[in-house]
C-alpha cells in the first residue's frame, strides 16, 4: 500500500498570511505514460463530507478560489493557501488515486492565528 | 447539480448486518465508477470500496475484504454496500463519492454505529 504522510498535523495561521501544507507518498505517484501524478487535495469542514479542492497534484477544481495551488511530482506534494480567509478553517487531506488500494493522509487541522 | 444521498445507517449489534444505498441524481450514473469512503468519529478519511460504471470491476479495502460487497443498479441510478459481520471499528459516517480517479462528488454520509 502506498503510504500518504502529511506535515505538519495542525498549524495555525493569521489572516491573509500563507498556509502551506506538504504531503509525502512512500512511492511515487506519477505515471510515466501521461506525466500525471495522481494526487488530489480535499477540504474537509466540521460536520461537512469532503470537498475536491485539486486533482492531478495542481489542477483546482472548478469554483475553488484561486487562493488554493497544488504543486509537487512523484513523491512529494505541497497545497497552498495563498492569503487564508475565515473560511478555510477546516482540515485538508491528500489522496492518492495511483493504485489500489486507495490511500490518504492523516489530515492536516487548519487554524486561525 | 450532481446530488448523492445516502441512507441505511443506524445502530447494529456487532456481528449484525446493514445495507447501505447511495441514491444519485444530476449526472449520468452510469457512466462513473463509484466508490465508499467512511470516517470513524475524530478520524481520518478511509477508503473502503470501488465499482466500476458496468460492475466489472470491483475493488476492497483489506479491512473489509469478505465482509462487505459493493453493487449498483444502473437503472435504479444507485450504489450499495452490503455490511455484514459488523465489527465495533467499522463505526464510522459512510460517504458515497464519485470517482474520476479523484473524488469529485460526496455525499453528506450516513452514520454506521456497531455497538452492543
Amino acid at each position: 500500500d502506498i503510504v500518504m504522510t502529511q506535515s505538519p498535523d495542525s498549524l495555525a495561521v493569521s489572516l491573509g498570511e500563507r498556509a502551506t501544507i506538504n504531503c509525502k507518498s512512500s512511492q511515487t505517484v506519477l505515471y510515466s505514460s501521461d506525466n500525471k501524478n495522481n494526487l488530489a487535495w480535499y477540504q474537509q469542514k466540521p460536520g461537512q463530507p469532503p470537498k475536491l479542492l485539486i486533482y492531478w497534484a495542481s489542477t483546482r477544481e472548478s469554483g475553488v478560489p484561486d487562493r488554493f495551488s497544488g504543486s509537487g511530482s512523484g513523491t512529494d506534494f505541497t497545497l497552498t493557501i495563498s492569503s487564508l480567509q475565515a473560511e478555510d478553517v477546516a482540515v485538508y487531506y491528500c489522496q492518492q488515486y495511483y493504485n489500489i488500494p486507495r490511500t490518504f493522509g492523516q489530515g492536516t487541522k487548519v487554524e486561525i492565528k | 447539480e450532481v446530488q448523492l444521498v445516502e441512507s441505511g445507517g443506524g445502530l447494529v449489534q456487532p456481528g449484525g448486518s446493514l445495507r447501505l444505498s447511495c441514491a444519485a441524481s444530476g449526472f449520468t450514473f452510469s457512466n462513473y465508477g463509484m466508490n465508499w469512503v467512511r470516517q470513524a468519529p475524530g478520524k481520518g478519511l478511509e477508503w473502503v470500496s470501488y465499482i466500476s460504471s458496468n460492475s466489472g470491476i470491483i475493488h476492497y479495502a483489506d479491512s473489509v475484504k469478505g465482509r462487505f460487497t459493493i453493487s449498483r443498479d444502473n437503472a435504479k441510478n444507485s450504489l450499495y454496500l452490503q455490511m455484514n459481520s459488523l465489527r465495533a471499528e467499522d463505526t464510522a459516517v459512510y460517504y458515497c463519492a464519485r470517482s474520476k480517479g479523484h473524488l469529485d462528488n460526496w455525499g453528506q454520509g450516513t452514520l454506521v454505529t456497531a455497538s452492543s
